[in-house]
């Protein structure tokens, strides 16, 4: 099992664009979750699905979108991204949502300049 | 609110001197306490879980234990490939919008000196 992969490593962006951030997991986890890890701030949640077809809001939504049409990949979508988006981002997956633990991807490292 | 507070911020030890890292938490009801280790440039990964005061977990030079308040984690002769940011985590037992978030502690950098 490859666990959770996330794609790309690295990005750089200016003020405005777009993108999506990949993550896929092969391990037939129902949860699956995205992360934002910032100096002095810890791991904060943006989103996070309990099943293909379902998502809800964490702590820091604002300018991130999610989508869950499969139980294998949970893309994270940049509206519009802004210099305070500039940060290391990790995808999650877990087996279920209560009292089981989180599998973290390797991290996508994201510059808004 | 959850809170998550891990001390000390950063540790230095020499290799073969055991020590302790604290994670105080502030929590309505607890689900799971979880302990993760992350390498520098790379995604944390997954150590323990502890579930109700009293528990214990062990895994090679590191144990788990966990109170009503606070959980720590001991180091037993550590070496150098034991350096790395220990992350602490917790799971509430209520549901709501935030049903299943984790609220993680912001870290103890630990480094251990040949």
């Amino acid at each position: 099992n490859a666990g959770v992969t996330q794609t790309p490593k690295f990005q750089v962006l200016k003020t405005g664009q777009s993108m999506t951030l990949q993550c896929a997991q092969d391990m037939n986890h129902e949860y699956m979750s995205w992360y934002r890890q910032d100096p002095g701030m810890g791991l904060r949640l943006i989103h996070y699905s309990v099943g293909a077809g379902i998502t809800d809001q964490g702590e820091v939504p604002n300018g991130y979108n999610v989508s869950r049409s499969t139980t294998e990949d949970f893309p994270l979508r940049l509206l519009s991204a802004a210099p305070s988006q500039t940060s290391v981002y990790f995808c999650a997956s877990s087996p279920g949502q209560i009292a089981y633990e989180q599998y973290f991807g390797p991290g996508t490292r994201l510059t808004v300049t | 609110e959850d809170q998550v507070t891990q001390s000390p911020e950063a540790l230095r030890l020499q290799e073969g001197e055991s020590s302790s890292l604290n994670c105080s938490y502030t929590v309505s009801g607890l689900r799971g306490l979880f302990w993760y280790r992350q390498d520098p440039g790379k995604g944390p990964e997954f150590l323990f879980t502890l579930y109700s005061a009293g528990e214990e977990k062990e895994k090679e030079r590191l144990k788990a234990t966990l109170t009503k308040k606070e959980s720590f984690l001991h180091i037993t002769a550590p070496k150098p490939e034991d350096s790395a940011t220990y992350l602490c985590a917790v799971q509430e037992s209520t549901g709501g919008t935030s049903y299943g978030k984790l609220t993680f502690g912001q870290g103890t950098i630990l480094t251990v000196h040949p």
